[in-house]
Formats: structure tokens, C-alpha cells, sequence
């Protein structure tokens, strides 16, 4: 069974201070994705990553995959109020299937 | 917004009732999902409608039952539920299949939160 583990669960940081998440699995995806979740509402894509050590930039949002694509991480700089929410990251495994990661969840206080 | 609705947005239902939930993408999509999300447990996939036939049914109980009757909207029929399955049921589409060398992203509606009592 695939599954994609990600720590920290929870975090609760300050305004202004930096962050990171980290996605991981024992099996390597084709792509992988991250979306960000409010409560109440779907989750919404961010970026998606395809190539192994790829680093992509979303403002102050930093995502990388790992070079055997088995691994991901997501670094926010100054972290704001707005960033709150929960923080998923999906692996595409077969021909129409995403696997899910456990979800870190996100308060940052003003 | 997405580009996909679902309605309605919640719904409490008991065991015996019958009820249907609804997903309409506007964004030319040829691939459907419907996702079970349970407090403390990851998206779980329930089912992939392509070009309108059901590629994937993942060990789902018979008492969920998808319809897809063209690619824009999906339903998922609901009768004799249980309290377990309590949860926030997302509705998700993309441009078409995982194909080796490309990928395609979800998209994903607000969900419908279903109660059963």
C-alpha cells in the first residue's frame, strides 16, 4: 500500500517566522502535488512538481522534490495569518490515481 | 472558484433515506472523481469516471453509487448509509489520465458535508 506520511502534523508558529513541511513515501510518483485546505471548502492546487530536485517559487512559498521523486518539501518565509490551513501533498501513482499525504495542519498567529 | 460546483453544500440524512449529491465542473475536463475526506484520515479515492466510464471503484460499498451521465457532471447516489460514513465528500476533475511523461491537476469543488444520523 502507497501512503505518504508528512510531519509535522501540526504547527502553530508566529507571524513572521519561517516554515517548512516535508512529504514522504517509500514509492516514487510521476508528479506530485500540493494543494492548500480551509475549513469548509476543497482543497485548492498550488503547484505541481515533476522532475526530481525540481524547485519551484510561489511568492514566499518554496517547493522542492526530492531527486528519486519519493520525497517533498514546502518552505514558507514569513509566514502571515493568511497562511493558515491545512497542507496536503498528493502523489500521482497509476493511470488516474492520487495518493493523499496525512496533512499538516497550519495556524500562524498574527 | 474552480470551475467546480457541488450541491448541495450540506446534508443530514438518516440511514434509510435516499439522497443524491451533485458535481458539475466547467472547465472542459474529461475526468471525474469523487473523494471521501474523514477527520483524521487521508482523501480517500471512491471513484474515477473517464470520458464518462468508471475507470476506478476502489473497494467502495455498494450502498455509494456514482453515476456520471456526460463529462461535465457526476453524481453520487446515496441510500442506507451509516453514521461512519459521516464525512466531507469532495467532488475533483482534470484534463484526462496519468499518462506515462505527463500529468494532469485536479481541481478540486468546496464539498458537501454529509451527517448521517
Amino acid at each position: 500500500t502507497q501512503l505518504l506520511e508528512q510531519s509535522p502534523q501540526f504547527l502553530s508558529i508566529q507571524e513572521g517566522e519561517n516554515l517548512t513541511v516535508y512529504c514522504n513515501s517509500s514509492s516514487v510518483f510521476s508528479s506530485l502535488q500540493w494543494y492548500r485546505q480551509e475549513p469548509g471548502e476543497g482543497p485548492v492546487l498550488l503547484v505541481t512538481v515533476v522532475t526530481g530536485g525540481e524547485v519551484k517559487k510561489l511568492k514566499r512559498l518554496t517547493f522542492q522534490f526530492g531527486d528519486a521523486r519519493k520525497d517533498s518539501s514546502l518552505h514558507i518565509t514569513a509566514a502571515q495569518p493568511g497562511d493558515t490551513g491545512l497542507y496536503l501533498c498528493a502523489g500521482a501513482s497509476g493511470t488516474y490515481k492520487y495518493i493523499f499525504g496525512t496533512g499538516t495542519r497550519l495556524k500562524v498567529l498574527a | 472558484e474552480t470551475g467546480v460546483t457541488q450541491t448541495p453544500r450540506h446534508l443530514v440524512m438518516g440511514m434509510t433515506n435516499k439522497k443524491s449529491l451533485k458535481c458539475e465542473q466547467h472547465l472542459g475536463h474529461n475526468a471525474m472523481y469523487w473523494y471521501k475526506q474523514s477527520a483524521k484520515k487521508p482523501l480517500e479515492l471512491m471513484f474515477v469516471y473517464s470520458l464518462e466510464e468508471r475507470v476506478e471503484n476502489n473497494s467502495v460499498p455498494s450502498r455509494f453509487s456514482p453515476e456520471c451521465p456526460n463529462s461535465s457532471h457526476l453524481f453520487l447516489h446515496l441510500h442506507t448509509l451509516q453514521p461512519e460514513d459521516s464525512a466531507l465528500y469532495l467532488c475533483a476533475s482534470s484534463q484526462g489520465s496519468i499518462l506515462a511523461g505527463t500529468y494532469y491537476e485536479q481541481y478540486f469543488g468546496p464539498g458537501t458535508r454529509l451527517t448521517v444520523t
